[in-house]
């Protein structure tokens, strides 16, 4: 069964329309959670990090927000979407620091 | 600031040819190297992670980190056609955020 689980798989959205990407860690308990970003042709680069309940930490600012409302549960938003917002979404869960994160499948988000 | 560039771009072998991809790296402090490959529009397989200088193998990868040099590279042994993927270089920075810094990726042909 997988364990990390993101939703929705692809997105086509306007420019200044809402956005919300969710992600589940299944059988992990209080794991860190991670979202990267990986724009066309770019590197990924981590947005958010989160090692427990209720906390995120902003890595990179790109008018984005993240939540975490439940242990296993990692939240992606943002109110207006922009043009560069598009891009490939990956989120991803390790038990500390030291282990290699693993990641989900990714959505991709289209901003027309 | 952690810079992490791969060579080469892109590369072709034929199956069963060892595949050797290099990834370079600025801060000789960090200690903790993964290498990842994404099948197109797929999320992130971890690989092999290594932590000290020498080598460290995965099945059929083997990562040589030379800290002094500042490279890491991945040996692939007898590569599939199912082997075709980017594959990604991640150095993780210091500090508690488990944040990853990663390189534009090689990408691999393996040809029948």
């Amino acid at each position: 069964a997988q364990t990390i689980h993101q939703w929705p798989v692809a997105e086509i959205k306007a420019v200044g329309s809402p956005l919300s990407l969710g992600c589940t860690i299944k059988g992990k308990s209080s794991p860190n959670l991670y979202w990267y970003w990986q724009a066309t042709g770019g590197t990924l680069q981590q947005l958010f990090y989160s090692i427990t309940v209720g906390q995120v930490e902003s890595v990179v600012q790109l008018n984005l927000s993240a939540s975490r409302p439940k242990d296993d549960q990692f939240i992606l938003s943002t109110e207006k979407l922009l043009l560069s917002h598009s891009g490939f979404y990956l989120c991803a869960w390790s038990l500390g620091t030291n282990q290699a994160p693993l990641f989900g499948e990714g959505t991709r988000l289209s901003v027309l | 600031q952690q810079k992490v560039q791969q060579s080469p771009e892109s590369l072709t072998v034929s199956e069963g040819a060892m595949a050797s991809l290099n990834c370079t790296f600025s801060d000789r402090s960090s200690d903790n190297f993964r290498w990842y490959r994404q099948h197109s529009g797929k999320g992130l397989e971890v690989l092999v992670s290594i932590f000290s200088d020498g080598e460290k193998e995965e099945g059929s990868f083997t990562a040589h980190l030379n800290r002094a040099s500042l490279h890491v590279f991945l040996h692939i042994r007898e590569p599939q056609p199912s082997d075709s993927a980017l594959y990604l270089c991640a150095v993780r920075i210091t500090g508690n955020t488990g944040k990853l810094i990663f390189g534009l990726g090689t990408t691999l042909q393996v040809q029948p």
